[in-house]
């Protein structure tokens, strides 16, 4: 079946360092894979996408890029900041059509960014 | 935009006793599910809809009952609660077709089972 295996935390970065958050996957077929963010209190939102190999989703400064050869999507950023304190999951899907809707997440990680 | 709404935010309940969680979306999505997020174990579906009047299982279904009346609800049921139903409770809806995966979620309700 499929899964997502994520690093596990908590990870505690000082403002402005670099961010990596490593994501592995099992799955048949082409999956799309994605990255969610929870805030404190709030609900999951969805912070980037990608749908096929060697695509590079990306959003707020965050990227991560879809490697089929080594089943990865780690998540980085190059300089954090304070507000992107959150707890992020690695997320796929059975990609296009049928039960895409279906999200097999990760067991989060949690980011806390020290001023 | 009110988008994925959930209520109660918080609810105790005593070990048998039953409730009611209420979902609504205003986006006119297909899809809805519902997940509970467990300290360690991420986020595990319960149960989803892919239109009204139709439900399915999803993950850890046992204890739980939804259905589907209408596009905007999707009502989940604890019948006889249990301690092991202490969870944090997400309702989530998409638009279904290339952008399935995107999921849309409400803000959780928080639920204690004593």
């Amino acid at each position: 079946g499929n899964s997502v295996t994520q690093m596990e935390g908590p990870v505690t970065l000082s403002e402005e360092a670099f961010l990596t958050i490593n994501c592995t996957y099992t799955a048949t077929g082409y999956p799309s894979l994605f990255w969610y963010v929870q805030y404190p209190g709030e609900g999951l939102q969805l912070l980037l996408k990608a749908t096929k190999a060697d695509d590079k989703g990306s959003n707020k400064g965050f990227e991560a890029t879809y490697r089929k050869e080594t089943t990865s999507f780690h998540l980085e950023k190059g300089s954090v900041q304070v507000s992107d304190s959150a707890v992020y999951f690695c997320a796929l899907s059975r990609g296009s059509g049928g039960s895409n809707y279906k999200l097999t997440f990760g067991k989060g990680t949690l980011l806390t960014v020290n001023p | 935009n009110a988008g994925v709404t959930q209520t109660p935010k918080f609810q105790v309940l005593k070990t048998g006793q039953s409730m009611t969680l209420q979902c609504a979306q205003d986006m006119n999505h297909e899809y809805m599910s519902w997940y509970r997020q467990d300290p360690g174990m991420g986020l595990r579906l319960i149960h989803y809809s892919v239109g009204a009047g139709i439900t399915d299982q999803g993950e850890v279904p046992n204890g739980y009952n939804v259905s589907r009346s209408t596009t905007e609800d999707f009502p989940l049921r604890l019948l006889s609660a249990a301690p092991s139903q202490t969870s944090v409770y997400f309702c989530a809806s998409s638009q279904g077709g290339a952008r399935g995966g995107e999921l849309f979620f409400g803000e959780g309700s928080r639920l204690t089972v004593l």
